[in-house]
């Protein structure tokens, strides 16, 4: 348990469907990021959150958009997916507290179908 | 961009062998992370470290700043170990993580 929950932890949705995922975190961290894992691929970074404001999207396409409404929630969008997209999303935080560790969430398992 | 390469991909143990992963990276960071992903995808930090020695139980990390290379040790290897074990290397104004495939360690009892 790291203190970082995910939901949904599966989901299922077709290319036409409007979906999103959700992380929060109730351990002060003001940092939170988003990756996607695919098959046999490493993680890869999506965007950072730094005190609510978006400081990275590292050239995610636009049907991914995220939003951090308050500093306990981080919620990615999702729209018109692709097949490809198919993977584990993890939500991390970072707190200045314990230098530079990264606590991850569980993930959501999505399959664009 | 920093290269991360871990070695081996895979690795199969009996139980109570002493188990070695291995990570080089090609820039500079400011801190080298080993994380465990057990199936069902929760990822777990064990260690971060920027320069020396880290032990937590049997879980021995290393890291030699001038060879840009870390291994994660593992004492007298269980069942429970069996997991995906994932080098990530940091740095940069959002303490950005660059991270190696994995090594998938399967420890047989």
């Amino acid at each position: 348990e790291t203190g970082v929950t995910q939901t949904p932890r599966h989901l299922v949705m077709g290319m036409t469907n409007k979906k999103s995922l959700k992380c929060e975190q109730h351990l002060g961290h003001n940092a939170m990021y988003w990756y996607k894992q695919s098959a046999k691929k490493p993680l890869e970074l999506m965007f950072v959150y730094n005190f609510k404001e978006q400081t990275e999207n590292n050239s995610v396409p636009s049907r991914f958009s995220p939003e951090c409404p308050n500093s306990s929630h981080l919620f990615l969008h999702l729209h018109t997916l692709q097949p490809e997209d198919s993977a584990l999303y993890l939500c991390a935080t970072r707190g200045s507290g314990r230098g530079n560790e990264q606590f991850f969430g569980p993930g959501t398992r999505l399959t664009v179908l | 961009k920093n290269e991360v390469e871990q070695s081996p991909q895979n690795l199969t143990a009996q139980e109570g062998e002493f188990i070695t992963i291995n990570c080089s990276y090609s820039v500079g960071i400011s801190a080298l992370h080993w994380l465990q992903q057990h199936p069902g995808g929760g990822i777990v930090s064990l260690f971060m470290l920027s320069s020396g020695k880290k032990k937590h139980g049997r879980l021995i990390a290393t890291i030699n700043i001038q060879e840009k290379h870390s291994s994660l040790h593992i004492t007298a290897s269980h069942p429970r170990d069996s997991a995906v074990y994932i080098c990530a290397v940091g740095g940069g104004s959002n303490y950005k993580l660059t991270f190696g495939k994995g090594t998938l360690l399967t420890v047989n009892p």
